[in-house]
């Protein structure tokens, strides 16, 4: 069965204090990563996706990168409006695209 | 370009009734998937509709049904309601079948007394 790990379950940061959230995964086969930010009472907003290991992307003061066993989200610099939880889910089937979603990591951005 | 709306934005049912919740997909998307996402935890799969059938579905009872229109708008239907059926409910859709990103829609907040 897929499964996806996320850590820390929660993460206070203060303004401009750069840190890293984890995504672990065990999967049969994997053919993307995805990471989605989400705020309180709204839906995941997507942010990026991942194909093979190695693979970098960035949008402003994030920065995603993938190896075989993990991505990771980095923050850079980060802003009070970078306050949400980041979800981590990976699609491992063809012509079906479930996501198998993590339990997220609650990030508090504090100035 | 409209994204993903889901309808009612929040619903009070008790133990035992039926509900039915409302999608409209992203213009031009013909694929979409309903999750359900409990407090404190990620959204979990319940099934996709691709072209109006059922694309695969997740460790959900028979009594999670759905429907996809036409107009790929979906709906989706849970009979017998159980206090742990309390959670967001979220669609998301796609461009087709076999593609990626997901895009989803702010979710059904649905409470069972």
């Amino acid at each position: 069965e897929d499964q996806v790990t996320q850590s820390p379950e929660a993460l206070r940061l203060q303004e401009g204090e750069s840190s890293s959230l984890n995504c672990s995964y065990t999967v049969s086969g994997l053919r993307g990563l995805f990471w989605y930010r989400q705020d309180p009472g709204k839906g995941p907003e997507f942010l990026f996706t991942l194909y093979s290991a190695g693979e970098e992307k960035e949008k402003e003061r994030l920065k995603a990168t993938l190896t075989k066993k993990e991505s990771f989200l980095h923050i850079t610099a980060p802003k009070p409006e970078d306050s949400a939880t980041y979800l981590c889910a990976v699609q491992t089937n063809f012509g079906n695209e479930k996501l198998t979603f993590g339990t997220g990591t609650r990030l508090t951005i504090i100035p | 370009e409209t994204g993903v709306t889901q309808s009612p934005t929040h619903l009070i049912k008790t133990r035992g009734q039926q509900v039915t919740l409302r999608c409209s997909s992203q213009s031009g998307h013909n694929t979409v998937s309903w999750y359900q996402q409990a407090l404190g935890q990620g959204p979990q799969f319940i099934f996709q509709y691709y072209r109006e059938e059922e694309n695969g579905r997740g460790n959900f009872p028979p009594r999670f049904s759905g429907l996809q229109f036409p107009n790929y708008s979906s709906e989706l239907n849970v009979n017998a309601l159980e206090l742990d059926d309390s959670a967001l409910y979220l669609c998301a859709s796609s461009p087709d079948r076999g593609s990626q990103p997901q895009h989803f829609g702010d979710g059904t907040r649905l409470s069972i007394l």
